[in-house]
């Protein structure tokens, strides 16, 4: 079975300042995993996915995120917190039955001060 | 490309009634779509997996006697939620697959609120 940690419920960064939301990850098979964005009372947007080609995958607005295999993670990061990166973080893992079984970790929400 | 819409994007409905929410791949044909429910401030569950033409494969826990899913064609699926109750006030959200994607594409979601 699959599963997904987001070890932080709640991230609070300054405006500028780098950010980091942590994702762990638990699967049976070679997964492929997915950063998505939620703003308030709006639908998902992609970030950024590896599918097992590129460690380091670069997604949209700045965000970057690196599949450790060793540490069964997949952090995503972004140099400089910008305001309109305030909103709900979802870290999610799918086995390799393409686009099947989507399992959503907890989400972590991220404030951005200024 | 590979846009998902949902309708309507919210619904007040009275307890007892039911309400149906529309799932449309708009410039793709859907191999599976899924429908996932979201609670305030907590994570997306999946609620079932349908393909088109066939019955849907509902989750542990979700009552299919309640949650009726119809997938009559490539482009549309259907959850009709029957004698809505005030808990099942919820964010609906589905998605779908294309045959060979890793990706699933998801719609804007359904605000449900019963009175």
């Amino acid at each position: 079975a699959q599963s997904v940690t987001q070890l932080d419920s709640h991230v609070s960064v300054s405006e500028g300042t780098p950010v980091l939301l942590r994702c762990n990850y638990s699967s049976s098979y070679s997964p492929s995993l997915f950063w998505y964005v939620q703003h308030p009372n709006k639908g998902l947007q992609l970030l950024l996915k590896y599918t097992s080609a590129a460690t380091l995958v670069k997604g949209i607005n700045g965000f970057e995120a690196e599949f450790k295999k060793s540490e069964t993670s997949f952090h995503l990061t972004k140099p400089s917190a910008h305001m309109s990166d305030a909103a709900e973080y979802f870290c999610v893992v799918s086995d390799r039955n393409y686009g099947q079984n989507f399992v959503f970790g907890p989400g972590t929400r991220l404030s951005v001060l200024p | 490309g590979a846009v998902v819409s949902q309708h309507p994007s919210w619904v007040i409905c009275k307890s007892g009634t039911s309400v149906k929410i529309e799932c449309r791949s708009l410039d793709f044909q859907a191999t599976t779509m899924f429908w996932y429910r979201q609670f305030p401030k907590q994570s997306l569950m999946l609620m079932a997996t349908s393909n088109e033409g066939s019955k849907a494969t509902y989750e542990q826990g979700v009552e299919k006697d309640k949650f009726l899913i119809n997938h009559a064609s490539l482009t549309l699926s259907t959850l009709t939620v029957t004698s809505a109750h005030p808990e099942d006030s919820s964010f609906y959200i589905c998605s779908a697959n294309v045959a060979g994607s890793y990706e699933q594409y998801f719609g804007p979601g359904t605000r449900l609120t019963v009175t």
